[in-house]
């Protein structure tokens, strides 16, 4: 019953170190998302993926990279952490119906918190 | 382009009196909408979904919302609030384009009281 499970649960980075943040679902849904939550700014989509090889960005993706390689897997790195990227990252996943009609939910991880000083 | 307004960032009720979270959307078509709760250190959890079968919705934990397409409003109610019903709500509507994209809402914080 693990659902979505991310790693690690806390973080603390240097400004300028690079880090990888690891998502894994056991659910076989083929689309997956990482968000940021940032104090009274509700989520904000970083990268999402609609299967394994394909990628895109969303609405804040700079300072950002991701792969998918796998259904299961999408971990997203930060290759320059500055003190912007402070923040709660929160990976998502969902199935897909023909073209998204409904919108189906999304589930969620418990998050990484990272803090970049 | 989809949004959704929380009208309130943070409500207090007292343990055993109704809750209401307020939330108003912008769509161009007929919307999917959600709402999530997020206690502290957790991630969202589903409460309940709207896609466009009966207006009136019902979620887990007695929590209900109901779906207003003339006032374009989704607002989240309770009967009685329960001290563990204090958290973090979202409301949120579905996009379109590809991806099944998700828009939030800021978030309302509730806030239960003995």
């Amino acid at each position: 019953n693990a659902g979505v499970t991310q790693t690690p649960k806390f973080r603390i980075l240097k400004i300028g170190q690079s880090m990888t943040l690891q998502c894994t679902q056991d659910m076989n849904h083929n689309y997956m998302y990482w968000y940021r939550q940032d104090p009274g700014m509700g989520l904000k989509l970083i990268y999402y993926s609609v299967g394994a090889g394909i990628t895109d960005k969303g609405e804040v993706p700079n300072g950002y990279n991701v792969s998918r390689s796998t259904t299961e897997d999408f971990p997203l790195r930060l290759e320059l952490a500055a003190p912007s990227q402070t923040s709660v990252y929160f990976c998502a996943s969902s199935y897909s119906t023909w073209r998204d009609r409904p919108n189906q939910p999304q589930h969620f991880g418990d998050g990484t918190r990272l803090s970049i000083l | 382009a989809q949004s959704v307004t929380q009208l309130d960032s943070h409500v207090s009720v007292s343990e055993g009196t109704p809750v209401l979270l307020r939330c108003n959307y912008s769509s161009s078509y007929s919307p999917s909408l959600f709402w999530y709760v997020q206690h502290p250190n957790k991630g969202l959890q589903l409460l309940l979904k709207y896609t466009s079968a009966a207006t009136l919705v019902k979620g887990i934990n007695g929590f209900e919302a109901e779906f207003k397409k003339s006032e374009t409003s989704f607002h989240l109610t309770k009967p009685s609030a329960h001290m563990s019903d204090a958290a973090e709500y979202f409301c949120v509507v579905g996009g379109t384009g590809g991806g099944n994209k998700l828009t939030f809402g800021t978030g309302t914080q509730l806030k239960v009281e003995l």
